[in-house]
């Protein structure tokens, strides 16, 4: 089975800080994406990645970015977070384009901005 | 843009019985994918079916399958004898076909079961 592991489940920062949330998948999938997950709104696009070093923005990209050093490690970085970041976190990855191929979630990393 | 619209943010069923969760979309294009996906409370994103839309026949999965009408832009899926452990969060999601893979999202239904 593929895993996909967030590394943290609960987070709490402080206004300002500098956050940085880790997603580490198996399966050597060339996909990997962030989500944002609001009551009401469903999941919402931040960032995805096709490729090592290689990023696309999503829907609501700003005030993030991320990192994709290694095929399998995906990070999303919140520069200055804001109490508006104050969300469900959820890390995805997959096999290229062109398949029906699934997304394969990790458990959330649920944060805290106060 | 491609849209995907979850009319029924809340549903209920009884244990045993049948229930459908609705799930529209926008799109021009005549290549794509469609896909369920349930949350438990645990949080895990769980793949329930996908459907290319090249393919006219249903997906059925065990007690899952889906109600494709392509001209409609509806993909509706029926849960068949519910349990106690389909309760959930139901997303339906979109993905182009030959796009790099991300999902367009609903905003969900929260499905409830009565014992």
């Amino acid at each position: 089975d593929v895993k996909v592991t967030q590394s943290s489940r609960y987070l709490v920062k402080r206004t300002g800080e500098k956050v940085f949330l880790e997603c580490v998948q198996d399966m050597d999938h060339e996909n990997m994406f962030w989500y944002r997950q609001d009551p009401g709104l469903g999941l919402r696009l931040i960032y995805f990645s096709y490729d090592v070093k290689m990023k696309e923005k999503g829907d609501i990209p700003e005030g993030y970015s991320v990192s994709r050093e290694k095929k399998e490690r995906f990070s999303l970085i919140l520069e200055s977070a804001s109490t508006n970041q104050t969300s469900m976190y959820l890390c995805a990855s997959s096999r290229p384009r062109g398949l029906s191929s699934p997304l394969h979630f990790g458990n959330g990393t649920r944060l805290t901005v106060t | 843009a491609q849209t995907v619209t979850q009319s029924q943010p809340e549903m209920s069923v009884q244990e045993a019985e049948t229930v459908t969760l609705s799930c529209t979309y926008d799109t021009s294009e005549s290549d794509y994918y469609l896909f369920w996906y349930k949350q438990p409370p645990s949080r895990q994103m769980i793949l329930v079916i996908r459907q290319e839309a090249y393919k006219q026949q249903n997906a059925t999965e065990n007690r899952f399958s889906v109600n494709f009408q392509k001209a409609a832009k509806s993909f509706s899926l029926k849960i068949s004898d519910s349990q106690l452990g389909d309760a959930a969060m139901y997303f339906c999601a979109y993905r182009q076909g030959g796009s790099q893979g991300n999902l367009i999202f609903g905003k969900g239904t929260k499905l409830s079961v009565k014992p």
